[in-house]
């Protein structure tokens, strides 16, 4: 059964931290992995994504990293704001004929404080 | 370029009614998918449509079906309201073709409320 699983379930920091956030999986076959900011009451907007040769992206405060060899990536926020105050979903896609559907995380739940 | 856009956001229903939630994908895409998301959770599939039909399902009873209009948008229907349907209720689009890599545009949502 494909799984995925965050840790830790809720953060919080001071403005201005930095924090990691951690994603295991179990999806196979594997085709790419996102990180998504939800913030409450909305959709998930998209932040990174990266396909198996990729092991980092970055989209401006935020670096996503991945190992596909253990099956874990972490999203790394910068000098974190209070904007930054969200849920933060990390969701691993397969493909399989053709169909394409991801499994999500429960998603680690961030709040920045001032 | 729209998004895509849920109607209604916000909705209260009585147990045992019918509900209807719709969705208009973004510009291009083809696919929608539908997502039911409780307080605190992830989201969990329900289904997904592509040229009017059902392509796949998660693990949602019959009371939860769709359809597919020709110009992609989509319908959610849940028949016989329970108090466990009350959710955020995410319909999400994409383009078949390149689902894969661009992933999908959510929408913001419609928040259902069963009492």
């Amino acid at each position: 059964k494909n799984q995925v699983e965050q840790s830790p379930q809720s953060l919080i920091i001071l403005e201005g931290k930095n924090c990691t956030l951690q994603c295991n999986y179990t999806v196979s076959p594997f085709s790419n992995l996102r990180w998504y900011k939800q913030d409450t009451g909305r959709g998930p907007v998209s932040l990174t994504i990266m396909t198996f040769s990729e092991n980092t992206k970055s989209n401006g405060r935020y670096t996503a990293t991945l190992d596909a060899d253990t099956k874990q990536s972490s999203l790394h926020i910068t000098a974190s704001q209070l904007s930054d105050s969200a849920s933060y979903i990390c969701v691993v896609s397969s493909t399989s004929g053709g169909s394409y559907i991801p499994t999500f995380g429960r998603g680690t739940s961030l709040i920045v404080h001032p | 370029d729209a998004g895509v856009t849920q109607s209604p956001t916000h909705l209260i229903k009585t147990r045992g009614q019918q509900v209807t939630l719709r969705c208009s994908p973004k510009s291009g895409h083809d696919t929608v998918s539908w997502y039911q998301q409780a307080l605190g959770q992830g989201p969990q599939f329900i289904f997904q449509y592509y040229e009017e039909e059902e392509r796949q399902r998660g693990n949602f009873p019959d009371r939860f079906s769709g359809h597919q209009f020709p110009n992609y948008s989509s319908e959610l229907n849940v028949n016989a309201l329970l108090l466990g349907d009350s959710a955020l209720y995410l319909c999400a689009s994409s383009f078949r073709g390149a689902a894969a890599f661009y992933g999908y545009t959510f929408g913001s949502g419609t928040r259902l409320t069963v009492v």
